[in-house]
């Protein structure tokens, strides 16, 4: 167990829709990451958090925003859905930058 | 830019040695190097900073080569439980993690 923690842990929509999925982070830990994983593929970092401030953004598409919120937990925001846009979206938190990541278990969303 | 990984996939038997190399076109900052197997979460195996410093599990080792942007990392006595997708991740200094393809190693009695 990371200590990690993400919800839901699978999601079923249809294309056009908005989710939201959750993170958790370990106790302690300010920062937070997400990640994009489609099928055998590899880690593809979308944006970074940091004690509520975005300190990192990678090729995240305009359609998707997050937020980290005063209690350290974060929200991505996944919006006008596209049948690409099925993944399994990873969030990891640590302590600060340039230290050992902690991935939660991840949310499979699933575009119909 | 996306570090290459090789080899791209290995298989061993249980007790052999094998080494994951990545390579990047970039300065580094750091190396890290997570596991994960089919279906789970990765899980953090090792980081490396420029200036030498490490922080990883005892029975894991992993080299960091700054001048030739490099990393390597070393599996000894390879067990069942090795087996899995291994990634490098690297840093140029900001915050953004970039990982690599990945190697698929496969454990075989």
């Amino acid at each position: 167990d990371s200590g990690v923690t993400q919800t839901p842990k699978h999601l079923i929509t249809a294309t056009g829709q908005r989710v939201t999925l959750r993170c958790s982070p370990r106790s302690g830990d300010l920062s937070v990451y997400w990640y994009q994983q489609s099928l055998d593929q590899g880690l593809q970092f979308l944006i970074q958090y940091y004690n509520g401030e975005e300190r990192a953004k990678g090729n995240i598409l305009e359609r998707f925003s997050a937020q980290q919120f005063p209690d350290l937990h974060s929200e991505l925001n996944l919006s006008s859905l596209e049948l690409g846009d099925s993944a399994l979206y990873f969030c990891a938190s640590s302590v600060g930058p340039a230290q050992p990541q902690h991935f939660g278990d991840g949310t499979r969303l699933s575009i119909l | 830019q996306q570090p290459v990984q090789s080899p791209q996939a290995v298989i061993l038997r249980e007790g052999e040695d094998a080494v994951i190399n990545c390579s990047s076109s970039k300065a580094l900052y750091s190396v890290h190097w997570y596991r994960q197997k089919h279906g789970e979460a990765p899980v953090f195996l090792m980081i490396l900073l420029k200036g030498g410093e490490q922080k990883g599990h005892e029975k894991i080792s992993a080299s960091f080569n700054e001048k030739k942007q490099q990393s390597s990392l070393y599996l000894t006595a390879s067990q069942l439980s090795y087996s899995g997708t291994y990634f490098c991740g690297t840093t140029g200094g900001g915050n953004k993690l970039t990982f690599g393809t990945g190697t698929q190693l496969k454990v075989e009695l």
